[in-house]
């Protein structure tokens, strides 16, 4: 069936430097996208979202990027800092977000100091 | 604190009890939702409602599981004769209409035994 994957179960990059944290989803009717962080013991804690009609969407030290040519999502995170370390999902919604999620299976992102 | 609560945190279980989860959600949320997550990957969708409206269930969601919210406001997740797949990550989630955002509260980790 159509699900929504990462690239990458692993992603370790200097403290201070960029990350990108790459998605792949398969399902063309998908029209909403959200990026979660998710810390050991924790419940997902959301970063930010993006709708299909849009390319680029930033917030704060993060910019997520939609490909719909080739299904593609990714989260930057700009100089990355020790508390970002935590497992990073992506999520889509063919309802808009108003029903249930589909989610990848996260990139654990670390910090090297 | 005004987010998502979910009560107990924890549970142990022996096989075949029956387990009651509870969740409040963000006060002026009418969406909410309920996701099984299990070690090393994304939450899974299991149901959500509109208000008191059950709207959405997922094949996931076997017989064994009901969920009711029947004020519109908190939420119960009841799984009965419970099994040792069950054991998880129960997680909820809340959103309102105007803004779709699903904000996740900490879980309630069920074990069985």
């Amino acid at each position: 069936g159509e699900s929504v994957g990462l690239h990458l179960p692993t992603l370790s990059v200097q403290e201070g430097d960029n990350s990108i944290i790459n998605c792949a989803y398969s399902n063309s009717a998908s029209d909403y996208f959200i990026w979660y962080k998710q810390e050991s013991g924790k419940g997902p804690q959301f970063i930010i979202d993006i709708r299909s009609n849009m390319d680029k969407r930033q917030g704060q030290r993060v910019t997520v990027l939609l490909n719909k040519t080739v299904k593609h999502l990714s989260l930057q995170i700009a100089a990355t800092q020790p508390g970002d370390s935590a497992v990073y999902f992506c999520a889509e919604s063919p309802g808009g977000g108003a029903d249930g999620l589909t989610f990848g299976k996260g990139t654990h992102l670390i910090i090297q100091p | 604190d005004t987010g998502v609560s979910q009560d107990p945190r924890h549970k142990i279980t022996k096989r075949g009890q029956n387990v009651t989860f509870r969740c409040d959600p963000i006060s002026e949320h009418n969406r909410l939702y309920w996701y099984r997550q299990t070690l090393g990957q994304g939450p899974e969708f299991l149901t959500y409602f509109q208000n008191e409206a059950q709207l959405e269930k997922s094949r996931l969601l076997s017989d064994r599981f009901s969920a009711e919210r029947p004020k519109g406001s908190f939420s119960t997740l009841e799984i009965q004769r419970t099994e040792q797949g069950d054991s998880a990550m129960y997680l909820c989630a809340s959103s309102s209409d105007r803004f779709y955002e699903q904000y996740f509260g900490p879980g309630t980790r069920l074990t069985v035994t």
